[in-house]
């Protein structure tokens, strides 16, 4: 059975609309993350946590919020989506940080900002 | 500046055959990470080494941490083995992405 679940795997939204995608792992990790993923520009980091209630900023972070409201649970919202965060977004759960333990992926959602 | 630098971009091979991925590291990384994103868009973990090498099935992975570089061989490939194939390394804080080479596998 899939540790980490991710929803909606696609979702279309206009811009300036509101959009919560959600990830949830039953790995009892510490550590959830959320990337996108662009052609050529492999996975970059949008927001980190690591544990309930805990945020921390990642490399691309702009007009995304997160939330991680339980262990298993971690949020990314998007209030006002531009075109620009159309994109395959990944949900990622470690036991440790900093690369020190495996990175286990979700299956992705695809968001399309028309 | 880019912390993993991963070549070829794009690969094309004829089932059977093989080649080799290679992703170059800026410093030294502790540890790095092979992914495949497969047709549906869904990662999947190929391999995580802190040193040394590992083997499954057809396909190989050795990380140098030293010599800062890690490879993945691919022997008899099939069309199911077409994808994007990533690797990531520890860079700090977080885990940083090579940019991807994608590999087709045609008859």
């Amino acid at each position: 059975e899939a540790a980490v679940t991710q929803s909606p795997r696609n979702k279309v939204t206009v811009t300036g609309g509101n959009v919560t995608l959600s990830c949830r792992q039953t790995n009892s990790h510490n550590y959830m993350y959320w990337y996108r993923q662009d052609t050529g520009h492999g996975l970059r980091l949008i927001h980190y946590s690591y544990g309930a209630g805990n945020l921390q900023i990642g490399d691309v972070p702009d007009g995304y919020k997160a939330t991680r409201t339980t262990q298993e649970d971690f949020f990314l919202l998007l209030e006002l989506a531009s075109p620009s965060q159309t994109s395959l977004y990944f949900c990622a759960s470690s036991e440790v940080g900093g690369g020190y333990a495996e990175q286990f992926f979700g299956p992705g959602t695809r968001l399309t900002v028309l | 500046g880019d912390q993993v630098e991963q070549s070829p971009s794009a690969l094309s091979l004829h089932e059977g055959t093989g080649s080799a991925l290679r992703c170059n590291f800026t410093t030294t990384m502790r540890a790095v990470q092979w992914f495949r994103k497969n047709s549906r868009g869904s990662l999947i973990n190929l391999f995580y080494l802190a040193s040394g090498t590992k083997e499954n099935g057809r396909l190989k992975s050795a990380f140098d941490s030293k010599e800062r570089y890690s490879t993945l061989h691919i022997r008899d490939a099939q069309l199911e083995d077409s994808g994007t194939y990533f690797c990531a390394a520890p860079g700090g804080y977080k885990v940083v992405f090579g940019s991807g080479t994608r590999l087709l596998v045609s008859p």
